[in-house]
């Protein structure tokens, strides 16, 4: 089954922007522009922040973009914000009826 | 605004099966541009897709858990189900329903998720 590869935890302090990588591969991710991203903080429902690899949701910050170069997407998170901490994980579907979700990454505001 | 709301005994014990329900308002399971999905997360981990259904009736599972999952519908009581047989530890998770739009392949709407724990 094909999995999509996410760094364990990436850390930023607040104002700066960091990028979250989503590796997949050329039959996956470099095949389809269904990638979406969710923020999970735990004990509450995941919230979708990201959807067709660049679309935002009504409601969602602008400070919240997708991006996809080859079998890799991306979330980039700009300027930073204490409430940005929590789990990040995407997900897409990787051919022959299958999804998958990324294993996730832990965002840490310093 | 659609809301989704998971039920089920919090406890089972190993090789039973387990059986959720997701009651949905502000939408119809029978809405032909959804799918109505279920998603888990054992402790320490990451999301797992269970599977989805559509309104027709079709289903599509993980591999990984297909021999062990179904997912049904009754559009009576706006509802769908989960049952997952001869659980063990592993089936020790927060179980998620959430709503999938279809033609974009994504979960646009979550439950608040409902802790099942497996254990004798």
């Amino acid at each position: 089954q094909s999995a999509l590869t996410q760094p364990a935890s990436v850390s930023g302090s607040p104002g700066q922007s960091i990028t979250i990588s989503c590796a997949g591969t050329s039959r996956d991710l470099g095949t389809y522009n269904l990638v979406s991203w969710y923020q999970h903080h735990p004990g509450k429902a995941p919230k979708l922040i990201i959807y067709e690899v660049i679309k935002r949701p009504s409601g969602v910050s602008d400070r919240f973009s997708g991006s996809k170069s080859g079998n890799t997407a991306s979330l980039t998170i700009s300027g930073l914000q204490a409430e940005d901490g929590a789990d990040y994980y995407c997900w897409s579907y990787v051919g022959s009826n299958t999804w998958v979700f990324g294993g996730g990454t832990t965002l840490t505001v310093l | 605004q659609v809301q989704l709301r998971e039920s089920g005994p919090g406890l089972g014990k190993p090789s039973e099966t387990l059986s959720l329900t997701c009651s949905v308002s502000g939408d119809s399971v029978s809405s032909r541009s959804y799918y109505w999905g279920w998603i888990r997360q054992p402790p320490g981990k990451g999301l797992e897709w269970i599977g989805f259904m559509y309104y027709s009736g079709s289903t599509l599972y993980n591999p990984s858990l297909e021999s062990r999952v179904t997912i049904s519908v009754d559009e009576s009581k706006n509802q769908f189900s989960l049952k997952v047989t001869s659980v063990t530890a592993a089936d020790t998770a927060l179980y998620y329903c959430a709503r999938l739009n279809g033609p974009g392949h994504y979960f646009d709407s979550w439950g608040q998720g409902t802790l099942v724990t497996v254990s004798s």
